[in-house]
């Protein structure tokens, strides 16, 4: 079936050092995605999502892009601190009928983020 | 405090007997999911409802159960035809369409 795969399995950067995590996706019908940070023995944590009609969209320290045309999907995360350090996962779906709620995840991205 | 309440945290249990792991939450979110977690492994997803006494098979629902009477419970069964129930059990739920899922703390099961 259609997957959403990640490049880099683990990324390591210093505190107050930029991070991009990368995401690749097959279903060009995808009109949703969502980035989720994951700590250790907890559940996803929503962090920000875009809809196909967009191609940027900002948070507080964090910024998604998306590329439709190479199906590519970056987060990216400013001034990056210690309590950033968790796994990460992007995630995709339709919006249409049943496929509403289906989300494919990514493998995931390990980010350690180093004092 | 909203969000998704789930119970046990930790479950242990022997092979070839079922087990039930709970799912509440106080959201008012029509559609609630269950997602299973290998090691380094993402999210898969085993059943959703989108709707109070419906439900439907995610990609990897062979083996499992759900029912989902009330709007704010999705339990859901491990029974003993799953080959490898071992496994980290996350349920989540969702509001309006295009809205993102909300995850619970998850439920670790081993079964041995």
């Amino acid at each position: 079936g259609e997957s959403v795969g990640l490049h880099l399995p683990t990324l390591s950067v210093q505190e107050g050092d930029n991070s991009i995590i990368n995401c690749a996706y097959s279903n060009s019908a995808s009109d949703y995605f969502i980035w989720y940070k994951q700590e250790s023995g907890k559940g996803p944590q929503f962090i920000i999502d875009i809809r196909s009609n967009m191609d940027k969209r900002q948070g507080q320290r964090v910024t998604v892009l998306l590329n439709k045309t190479v199906k590519h999907l970056s987060l990216q995360i400013a001034a990056t601190q210690p309590g950033d350090s968790a796994v990460y996962f992007c995630a995709e779906t339709g919006l249409g009928g049943t496929s509403y709620g289906k989300l494919t995840f990514g493998q995931g991205t390990i980010l350690t983020v180093h004092p | 405090d909203g969000g998704i309440t789930q119970s046990p945290k930790y479950l242990f249990r022997k092979e070839g007997q079922n087990v039930t792991l709970s799912c509440e939450q106080n959201l008012n979110h029509d559609a609630m999911y269950w997602y299973r977690q290998d090691p380094g492994q993402g999210l898969r997803l085993i059943y959703y409802s989108q709707i109070v006494n419906d439900f439907q098979k995610g990609d990897i629902a062979e083996g499992y159960s759900v029912s989902r009477e009330k709007k704010e419970s999705f339990p859901l069964t491990v029974t003993s035809a799953q080959k490898n129930p071992t496994a980290f059990y996350l349920c989540a739920s969702s509001g309006a369409v295009g809205s993102p899922l909300h995850f619970g703390n998850g439920t670790r099961l081993t079964v041995t």
